[in-house]
């Protein structure tokens, strides 16, 4: 059974950090493009950050509303990925999901999501 | 950036009818890299078509895809109870990954 599990998640004032984790099985891990994406009911379902294979050189994509303040990597010795996210904002809060995804840009696996709450 | 429209926004089904949901691209897409996923309430989107119009594993063969360039659209054959959700469409063909706005659908 596929399972993604994110953990992480919580309050953080306008201006903090925070780092989101997320623990696969269930499926080669290493062999799968990783992805975050968040979901908040003003903007909906918004892509955040991707990153490749070793193959690849473990290359990274980020949404321009996070690029500079986020940070993707993973541990492909752990089947983990996370996610830093710095200087965090208001618009940041939302639901972030961990996707296991492939060369074509399909999010095949999905986490449960962990819920960001940034707020004074 | 892909921009992509669905529509309708919401609508509402009687069981056993056919729906259709559409999603225009602001600009040409291969075929190979739209997806549509399934949100039911409470719950992570999953995967229902990949590549237009591929299935994923475990999806009912109600559901079919189609289209090309910067037409695509889901069909659900005929409505059943159990597809009461919210669809959005999806382009892996560059950065930003994009999705469409979503279509809710409800049951009649």
């Amino acid at each position: 059974e596929v399972k993604l599990e994110e953990s992480g998640g919580g309050l953080v004032q306008p201006g903090g950090s925070m780092k989101l984790s997320c623990v696969a099985s269930g499926f080669t891990f290493s062999n799968y493009w990783m992805n975050w994406v968040r979901q908040s009911p003003e903007k909906g379902l918004e892509w955040v950050a991707e990153i490749r294979l070793k193959s690849n050189n473990y290359a990274t994509h980020y949404a321009e509303s996070v690029k500079g303040r986020f940070t993707i990597s993973r541990d492909d010795s752990k089947s983990s990925v996370y996610l830093q996210m710095n200087n965090l904002r208001a618009e940041d809060t939302g639901i972030y999901y961990c996707t296991g995804g492939s060369s074509v840009g399909a999010f095949a696996y999905w986490g449960q999501g962990t819920l960001v709450t940034v707020s004074a | 950036e892909i921009v992509l429209t669905q529509s309708p926004t919401t609508m509402a089904a009687s069981p056993g009818e056919k729906i259709t949901i559409t999603c225009s691209a602001s600009s040409s897409i291969s075929s190979n890299y739209l997806h549509w996923y399934q949100q039911k309430p409470g719950f992570s989107p999953k995967l229902l078509i990949y590549r237009t119009s591929n299935l994923a594993s475990g999806v009912p063969a109600r559901f079919s895809g189609s289209g090309s360039g910067t037409s695509y659209s889901l069909t659900i054959g005929t409505m059943e109870a159990e597809d009461v959700a919210t669809y959005y469409c999806q382009q892996g063909s560059s950065i930003p990954r994009t999705f469409g706005g979503g279509t809710k659908l409800e049951i009649k």
